[in-house]
């Protein structure tokens, strides 16, 4: 099956840093990639959609200064946490999905923890 | 607001039994729902989809019951093996314009099966 991959796997920053966490698509294209972010032992919360050659489109809430996100590829979406602090410590998952279908082929995950 | 509820955070099941695993959802524009399994610091894991045209939808252990007019759907597992035991999403998405694609999950149910 297609595969997603995330770089890194876990990164620790301090407070006030930025960090950017790539996801990529290995044997598909995708013009569109999905973020989530994962709180301990709650779902998958949908923060924004990657649009490759266009802006990304932000869920409601979710700070478009803070978390950028730059589709520079078909293969490729990037998300950076700017001026990270503590409470934006989450486990960030992103996804792409197959063209014409609701199938989605998630990443495997970065576990963010900012100190 | 919590369109898509998984209200049993966990469930405990005999290997070789049945596991029913619930899903029920708001928002009557869903029309194709995704089962995922998840384990932790890694991403789902696509497990069974079915279409709003459908009631069920088979594949080998796993199968998913689709209840539309109680806005209802559940994953059965049968016969559960030890290696069934993560946590299961319920996921949900709306046929196309801008909501293509999106996903929205449930809180998730922890599954375990016990030997």
């Amino acid at each position: 099956g297609a595969v997603v991959s995330q770089h890194p796997s876990w990164v620790i920053c301090k407070s006030g840093t930025s960090v950017k966490i790539e996801c990529r698509s290995l044997d598909f294209q995708a013009t569109t990639m999905f973020w989530y972010r994962q709180f301990p032992k709650q779902s998958l919360m949908l923060m924004a959609t990657s649009n490759e050659g266009s802006k990304a489109t932000y869920e409601q809430g979710v700070e478009k200064d803070k978390f950028l996100i730059n589709h520079a590829s078909l293969t490729l979406s990037t998300l950076t946490v700017t001026s990270a602090h503590p409470e934006d410590s989450s486990f960030y998952i992103c996804s792409a999905p197959v063209v014409r279908t609701y199938e989605q082929y998630f990443g495997p995950g970065t576990r963010l923890t900012v100190t | 607001d919590q369109q898509v509820k998984q209200n049993s955070p966990s469930l405990s099941v005999q290997e070789g039994r049945i596991s029913i695993l619930n899903c029920d959802y708001t928002n009557s524009m869903f029309d194709y729902f995704l089962w995922y399994k998840k384990y932790p610091a890694e991403g789902p894991t696509f497990l069974i989809s079915i279409s709003s045209i459908k009631d069920k939808n088979e594949d080998g252990r796993f199968t998913v019951f689709l209840n539309k007019s109680a806005k209802h759907l559940s994953l059965h597992i049968v016969p559960s093996q030890p290696g069934d035991s993560a946590v299961y999403f319920c996921a949900a998405s709306a046929l196309g314009g801008t909501s293509y694609g999106k996903l929205t999950f449930g809180q998730g149910t922890i599954l375990t099966v016990h030997p």
